[in-house]
């Protein structure tokens, strides 16, 4: 049981380049969220999503995109990198019972450096 | 002032010592509160969680809300060199919200 998968694990970027995070959650689970970590800023929300094909902003949207197309996956896209969206980002799931238990499975992460 | 307030630290203990973390809220909303540990480069993975105000112990961890200072705090006690992790408190409201509120997270060093 994989649970949360996230690829790719690292990525460097050029300024201006494009790119797309996957990820992957094997527990049936109808929440999804993308996160940024940053030092000193913690964790803030990007993107979530309430259940296939369903997306809503969070707290940092700007400069990220993403889709739902099915259930078990989550895409967040970088259309045009800035080296302001190097960080570390996290992709969380969890099931939709339970609502303001708050246990989010995390995935790795992933690490993007933008020059 | 932002949701939610965690002193970032680092903090340094002695193998043994209790430790005692702490966050502040600013929204009485919040009913649900958690704390998550994350080691160095993986994902954070929750540690505890409690409704409304009270203790909830598992162990060496206790985790104490303060409705009325809107206030929790996450002791361990014996911490042991494995405790060494980045905590995060969280927050959540009632009814229907999708999302937590995180704190920036404690870094925690235990030295054997």
């Amino acid at each position: 049981n994989a649970g949360v998968t996230q690829t790719p694990k690292f990525r460097v970027l050029k300024t201006g380049q494009s790119m797309t995070l996957l990820c992957a959650q094997d527990m049936n689970h109808e929440y999804m969220y993308w996160y940024r970590q940053d030092p000193g800023m913690g964790l803030r929300l990007i993107h979530y999503s309430v259940g296939e094909g369903t997306t809503a902003k969070g707290e940092v949207p700007d400069g990220y995109n993403v889709s739902r197309l099915k259930k078990q996956n989550f895409l967040l896209g970088l259309e045009s990198a800035a080296p302001s969206q190097t960080s570390v980002y996290f992709c969380a799931s969890r099931p939709s019972g339970g609502v303001g238990t708050g246990e989010l499975f995390f995935g790795e992460g992933s690490r993007l450096t933008v020059l | 002032q932002k949701e939610v307030e965690q002193d970032p630290g680092p903090l340094s203990v002695p193998e043994g010592a209790i430790v005692s973390l702490n966050c502040t809220y600013s929204n009485s909303a919040f009913q649900y509160f958690m704390w998550y540990r994350q080691y160095s480069r993986k994902g954070p993975e929750l540690l505890m969680y409690t409704y409304s105000s009270g203790n909830k112990e598992d162990g060496r961890f206790t985790a104490q809300v303060d409705k009325s200072s809107k206030y929790i705090s996450l002791f361990i006690r014996d911490s042991q060199p494995s405790d060494s992790a980045t905590y995060l408190c969280a927050m959540s409201y009632q009814g229907g919200s999708e999302k937590l509120v995180f704190g920036k997270g404690m870094k925690l060093t235990v030295n054997p």
